[in-house]
């Protein structure tokens, strides 16, 4: 069965520093997002896309935040310049109807 | 404001008890509600959906509009039950459209 697939599966980055996290949705699917999971709190919504543009967003992704599908199949979420607070289990998700998730990526800024 | 609300943080349950994962929400309009599962170590899954109306591995769950509930329900838990629930909306029935999380609960079943 065709999987969301996200890498790297754990990232250590210096507050300041650009990260890229990555992921493969499935092939067929037509909408794309980001969520994230801070340590004890609720996940919460980041970003969808759909048709090569943001759909939606939250008040989260502000300019920090970018995020690309640059080859038809994988969707990268860039953080410009990490803050402490960025810190987080971020996770993809695709869908054609209903939403699957990736394994995540945790993010440490040191 | 859009809100799923889970008061239940841990819920510790010995095998072959009833289960009950407590759900509320607000929200004005018709949303889609959804339980998922993540078992330790695994990934976000989907366990059941309102509009399905499946039992999937023996948990069921029933929107109730005027008490704006969806509760998880299994008759006799069992052990591989364990992981964490979470509740979880869209608006307006469009399930494309941006997943609104309760806080989860921690299902534990002690054998």
């Amino acid at each position: 069965e065709p999987e969301v697939t996200q890498t790297p599966s754990h990232q250590v980055t210096q507050m300041g520093q650009e990260v890229i996290l990555r992921c493969v949705p499935i092939s067929n699917h037509l909408y794309f997002y980001w969520y994230r999971q801070i340590l004890g709190q609720k996940v919460e919504f980041l970003v969808s896309f759909y048709n090569n543009e943001i759909s939606e967003k939250s008040e989260i992704f502000d300019d920090q935040f970018s995020v690309e599908r640059p080859d038809g199949s994988n969707f990268t979420l860039k953080i410009r310049s990490t803050k402490l607070e960025d810190s987080a289990m971020y996770f993809c998700a695709s869908s054609k109807g209903t939403q699957y998730f990736g394994p995540g990526t945790r993010l440490t800024v040191t | 404001a859009q809100r799923v609300t889970q008061p239940e943080k841990l819920l510790s349950v010995f095998k072959g008890a009833p289960v009950e994962l407590k759900c509320n929400y607000s929200y004005s309009g018709s949303p889609e509600l959804f339980w998922y599962v993540q078992y330790s170590r695994q990934r976000l899954q989907l366990l059941l959906r309102h509009i399905s109306r499946e039992s999937i591995k023996g948990f069921t769950a029933d929107l109730n509009k005027g008490e704006t509930s969806f509760h998880l329900k299994k008759p006799f838990a069992q052990e591989e039950d364990s992981a964490m629930y979470y509740c979880a909306l869209t608006p307006n029935m469009d399930s494309n459209y941006q997943l609104i999380w309760g806080a989860g609960t921690k299902l534990i079943i002690k054998p």
